[in-house]
């Protein structure tokens, strides 16, 4: 079934460690984005990305980094995962840029 | 004021019943609107989308979208307990604004 796939599913950290989460889309979507929810606050926009190649800061890009060099891969990357980045990350890809998108299932972290 | 505004919720119906979710947005540029359906610890999953001011039917579920007004419309029809989910509205301006805003998601309960 077509889709983007996320891992890990979830995962608990400790403070300090660096931590590479992975998105994966077979539809061949040119843009990619990373998301963050929180109770209370919603989807929050981390980086995108229009197409392979190039990548752009969003809403909260602070202590995490992102890259793009194929079509279908778009790894998160928190450097050194602080607790305040405990949160529910959410890839999604859209045809062309700022199309609707779709989104994966998600990847629950805990950062202690 | 907030770019999005959604009703929390939560949101309780018996089965059946008509559901009426809204969002107003303050940002007149916004030309397309979504409406996502999440249910618990999955990833938005895209519900209906429209163009501009109107409505748009898919089954049980319609979109209304009133620019005018600022303020747009999701109505479920003979609502089921499968329908018990978030529902986040979704909107952007199009061209080069790739920005999705969304609302924070309406949490609806269907009773059997």
């Amino acid at each position: 079934i077509a889709g983007i796939t996320q891992a890990p599913t979830s995962q608990i950290l400790a403070a300090g460690r660096r931590m590479t989460l992975r998105c994966t889309q077979d539809m061949r979507h040119n843009a990619m984005y990373w998301y963050r929810q929180d109770l209370g606050l919603g989807l929050r926009l981390i980086h995108y990305s229009n197409t392979a190649g190039t990548t752009g800061k969003g809403e909260v890009p602070d202590g995490y980094s992102v890259s793009r060099a194929n079509t279908d891969d778009f790894p998160l990357t928190l450097a050194s995962a602080v607790p305040s980045q405990t949160s529910v990350y959410f890839c999604a890809s859209s045809d062309q840029f700022g199309q609707p998108q779709h989104f994966g299932d998600g990847t629950r972290l805990s950062i202690l | 004021q907030k770019e999005v505004e959604q009703d929390p919720g939560p949101l309780s119906v018996p089965e059946g019943a008509i559901v009426s979710l809204n969002c107003t947005y303050s940002n007149s540029a916004f030309q397309y609107f979504m409406w996502y359906r999440q249910y618990s610890r999955k990833g938005p999953e895209l519900l209906m989308y429209t163009y501009s001011s109107g409505n748009k039917e898919d089954g049980r579920f319609t979109a209304q979208v009133d620019k005018s007004s600022k303020y747009i419309s999701l109505f479920i029809r003979d609502s089921q307990p499968s329908d018990s989910a978030t529902y986040l509205c979704a909107m952007y301006s199009g061209g080069s604004n790739y920005k999705l805003t969304f609302g924070k998601g309406t949490l609806l309960t269907v009773n059997p």
